[in-house]
């Protein structure tokens, strides 16, 4: 099945700063990736997401990258905030399935 | 805008219990999820409907789990002659299409 690698675990920056998440999945089929982000006793909220047909989509200071042949995408938060501390997770999925497969997240913090 | 709703919002219960959470979907949502998070872990799949058919399950859903989903609106899990390790967040999602909403979850605590 689907597995979904995701680095580094914790991230921290500076107020400003860019901040890049890494993820890897290992099925070729899988065709959806999309990003969330969870906040201290909250349930995980949508913030991006890429189907494979695409290799970049932005939403002001989010942007996702996704190279198919290398199986890993990213996400890019510009000009981070301090309300930008969450932890992170990337997932995937197949056509097909209504499964999303997720990352063991990433813990960014967002120094003031 | 109401969001997903889970209830209750924490349950704790003693081994060998039984327990029963609900979901109330995104009400134009006709697809349905129930995922199973520990701490520092990402979420992990159990099951899904579309509108009352369940139409797909996880091995990590054993014969002590059980999801309804009656009207094909809100769902129930419940587990039955809980263990220690059942101890977890449990998260509902929705979604009309793609794109699925996650309700704030029910933290089940076995003692």
């Amino acid at each position: 099945g689907e597995n979904v690698e995701q680095h580094p675990s914790t991230l921290s920056v500076q107020e400003g700063d860019s901040a890049v998440i890494k993820c890897t999945y290992s099925d070729s089929a899988s065709n959806y990736f999309p990003w969330y982000k969870q906040e201290l006793g909250k349930g995980p909220q949508l913030i991006i997401d890429i189907r494979s047909n695409v290799g970049e989509k932005k939403d002001q200071r989010i942007a996702v990258t996704l190279n198919k042949t290398a199986k890993h995408f990213s996400l890019h938060i510009t000009e981070t905030q301090p309300e930008d501390s969450a932890v992170y997770f990337c997932a995937a999925s197949q056509g097909g399935s209504e499964k999303l497969v997720f990352g063991k997240g990433t813990k960014l913090t967002v120094n003031p | 805008d109401t969001g997903v709703s889970q209830n209750p919002r924490h349950k704790i219960t003693k081994r060998g219990q039984n327990v029963t959470f609900r979901c109330d979907p995104i009400s134009e949502h006709n697809r349905l999820y129930w995922y199973r998070q520990t701490l520092g872990q990402g979420p992990e799949f159990l099951t899904y409907f579309q509108n009352e058919a369940q139409l797909e399950k996880s091995r990590l859903l054993s014969d002590r789990f059980s999801a309804e989903r009656p009207k094909g609106s809100f769902s129930t899990l419940e587990i039955q002659r809980t263990e220690q390790g059942d101890s977890a967040m449990y998260l509902c999602a929705s979604s009309r299409t793609s794109g699925m909403s996650f309700g704030p979850g029910t933290r089940l605590t076995v003692t």
